[in-house]
Parts: C-alpha cells; sequence; structure tokens
C-alpha cells in the first residue's frame, strides 16, 4: 500500500507476557519513528531510525522496551514483560529526508491493552 | 525540555461556525512546527510543516499562521463541517539545527462541529 502500515491493530495481552508491534513504513522513506500515545495526551516520541541505524532512543521509557530495523524498512517495537502502564496507543511514521521540516506520515497506530 | 501547548482542549461549535484555537512553543531555538490532524481509529494525517516567521499556509477551508517572536501558531477552519471533527495536534522538533526530527507535541484540541 501506499501508507505507513502498522500490524496489529489492536493487542490485548496479560501482564508480564512479551509483545511485538511491526511498522512497515512508506516505501523509500529513510527515516522512522515510534511514538506512544497515553489517553488524554498526545504522542510522546520513543525512538528513531535513519535507515537501520538507531539514532535516537532517548525516549523509551525502560529497558523492557527494545526497536530495531535490521534492513532499513520494516521496524519491530519489542516490549517484554509488559505492565499496565504500557496500555496506550503506539504509533509509527516514516519520513523521506529525516529532516525535521518535513512532515512525518503516520499508520493508523496499535492500540495495546495489558490487563 | 521543549513545552509544546495547546489550548483548548476541546472545542464544540455548530456547522458553519468558523473556529480558532492555538499552539504555544518557546520561541528560543525554534525550527519548525507542524500541524496534524488526527481523526478517530485514523492515522495523523499532516496539515502544514511551518518554518518561517510570519508565514500563513491554506488548505482548503483550513489556513495557519506562525510567529516565532512570541512562540505561537494559530489553527483557523472558515465554516466548520462535521468532518473537521477531529483532534488537531502541533508539535515542534526539539532542537534547533533541523537534523532532530524528534517531534514534542502538544496534547491536542479535540474539535467536533454538530449538524
Amino acid at each position: 500500500g501506499a501508507g505507513v502500515s502498522q500490524s496489529p491493530r489492536y493487542k490485548v495481552a496479560k501482564r508480564g507476557q512479551d509483545v511485538a508491534l511491526r511498522c512497515d513504513p512508506i516505501s523509500g522513506h529513510v527515516s522512522l519513528f515510534w511514538y506512544q500515545q497515553a489517553l488524554g495526551q498526545g504522542p510522546e516520541f520513543l525512538t528513531y531510525f535513519q535507515n537501520e541505524a538507531q539514532l535516537d532512543k532517548s525516549g523509551l521509557p525502560s529497558d523492557r522496551f527494545f526497536a530495531e530495523r535490521p534492513e532499513g524498512s520494516v521496524s519491530t517495537l519489542k516490549i517484554q514483560r509488559t505492565q499496565q502502564e504500557d496500555s496506550a496507543v503506539y504509533l509509527c511514521a516514516s519520513s523521506f529526508t529525516g529532516r525535521s521540516d518535513q512532515p512525518q506520515h503516520f499508520g493508523d497506530g496499535t492500540r495495546l491493552s495489558i490487563l | 525540555i521543549l513545552n509544546v501547548e495547546q489550548s483548548p482542549q476541546s472545542l464544540h461549535v455548530q456547522e458553519g461556525d468558523s473556529t480558532n484555537f492555538t499552539c504555544s512553543f518557546p520561541s528560543s531555538n525554534f525550527y519548525a512546527l507542524h500541524w496534524y490532524r488526527w481523526e478517530t481509529a485514523k492515522s495523523p494525517e499532516a496539515l502544514f510543516v511551518m518554518t518561517l516567521n510570519g508565514d500563513e499556509k491554506k488548505k482548503g477551508r483550513i489556513s495557519a499562521t506562525l510567529n516565532t517572536k512570541e512562540g505561537y501558531s494559530y489553527l483557523y477552519i472558515k465554516g466548520s463541517q462535521p468532518e473537521d471533527s477531529a483532534t488537531y495536534l502541533c508539535a515542534s522538533p526539539e532542537g534547533s539545527s533541523g537534523a532532530t526530527n524528534k517531534l514534542i507535541f502538544g496534547t491536542g484540541t479535540l474539535l467536533a462541529v454538530q449538524p
């Protein structure tokens, strides 16, 4: 498809389980971002890739969160030993140039619920 | 830490009303200001990216202005329609070099347009 694709759209997991969220960016887009949006808040930056290189992971809330983009296209955000506070919408975005004066193109998000 | 604020938090208008809302950001180290529209069950859609003080951008009935010296941007919607109902998010990149794509988002303005 032409847009950013995220899967699954919805994920329910029990506390303590590991989850993996997938993002397929727009073809040819160099930069890829992950954001976390908690209820009533704006999206919060988690991490950023330029091709396969993870250039900024300052927003990852703990070492339970891990992201990768091994071939510079599809990315996976993994959360280990999930906690209830991990419940949120996880958004992925991509951009062509990686410059901050260019818009980011978002997927529909994955809504994660931890029971 | 960059702080982006939006007001009001929510807005209810009648079809045909014109409306506007505000995004404020630190005026020092400014590089760019992004506006996104996020409809329920869809992905955030880029409306504008603005970089120059005094810049005005327009897309159909929606327009935006930018004042970097005083640190604010206004988004205007002329003749609101029910399909304009969405959360409007603004964001600014952290840092002034343009090399960082770490967007800091406001909490959004939720607009509901009643027919």
